[in-house]
């Protein structure tokens, strides 16, 4: 079945680490996008790229970094200088870079310890 | 930010009973409104979209019901299941990148 992976489910860290959630799509999407869900609050959007190499940042950016090597891959990185890292974190996929259909996947729950 | 207001925050509804949840937006340049429905440890899902040049779509259990004039549509579900109990989101906007969310809706259906 086609769909998007992220891994890891669960995942902690200690304040000053950086760490990276995968996100892997198998769905032949051409945009890939990431948002942070937070509690009583809506999805809000990080980062997106609508081909390989190329990535826009999105609503709330700072202290997240990207990559988009390949067009199935689009792994976030939390870096230490996101202020207040703790939350779930939703990757997401759309047909082509114009389409409003969002498929998500199951997300990854980062504490920061 | 252009902003989405949802409401109510939490829901509680007996089997059989009608759930409604609202969203109010502010950008009249918004021609796609989706909603999203989400299970406890899952990614959202969409479950129903609407354009604005229609005031009402249907799917199942499942109406949007859109007002233009007011900037509001809600989401109505008919006969609603313990299996309903579920977040449900609205979004208000044009491509996936312009898509902005409302604060979300925890639905409880009680057997």
């Amino acid at each position: 079945d086609g769909g998007i992976t992220q891994s890891p489910k669960y995942l902690f860290r200690k304040e000053g680490q950086n760490v990276t959630l995968s996100c892997e799509q198998n769905l032949n999407h051409d945009a890939m996008y990431w948002y942070r869900q937070d509690p009583g609050q809506g999805l809000r959007l990080i980062y997106y790229s609508q081909i390989v190499n190329d990535f826009q940042k999105g609503d709330i950016a700072e202290g997240y970094s990207v990559s988009r090597e390949k067009k199935e891959s689009f792994p976030l990185t939390v870096t230490s200088a996101q202020k207040n890292p703790t939350a779930f974190y939703l990757c997401a996929s759309t047909s082509y870079s114009g389409a409003n259909v969002l498929t998500f996947g199951a997300g990854s729950r980062l504490t920061v310890l | 930010q252009q902003q989405v207001k949802q409401s109510p925050q939490s829901l509680i509804v007996q089997k059989g009973g009608i759930s409604i949840i609202n969203c109010a937006y502010e950008n009249t340049a918004f021609d796609y409104f989706p909603w999203y429905q989400q299970f406890p440890g899952k990614g959202p899902a969409l479950l129903i979209a609407i354009r604005p040049d229609v005031s009402e779509k249907k799917e199942g259990r499942f109406t949007i019901s859109f007002n233009k004039s007011a900037k509001q549509f809600s989401l109505h579900i008919m006969d609603s299941q313990p299996g309903d109990s579920a977040t449900y989101f609205c979004a208000a906007g044009g491509s996936a990148r312009q898509l902005t969310f409302g604060s979300g809706t925890q639905l409880t259906v009680l057997p």
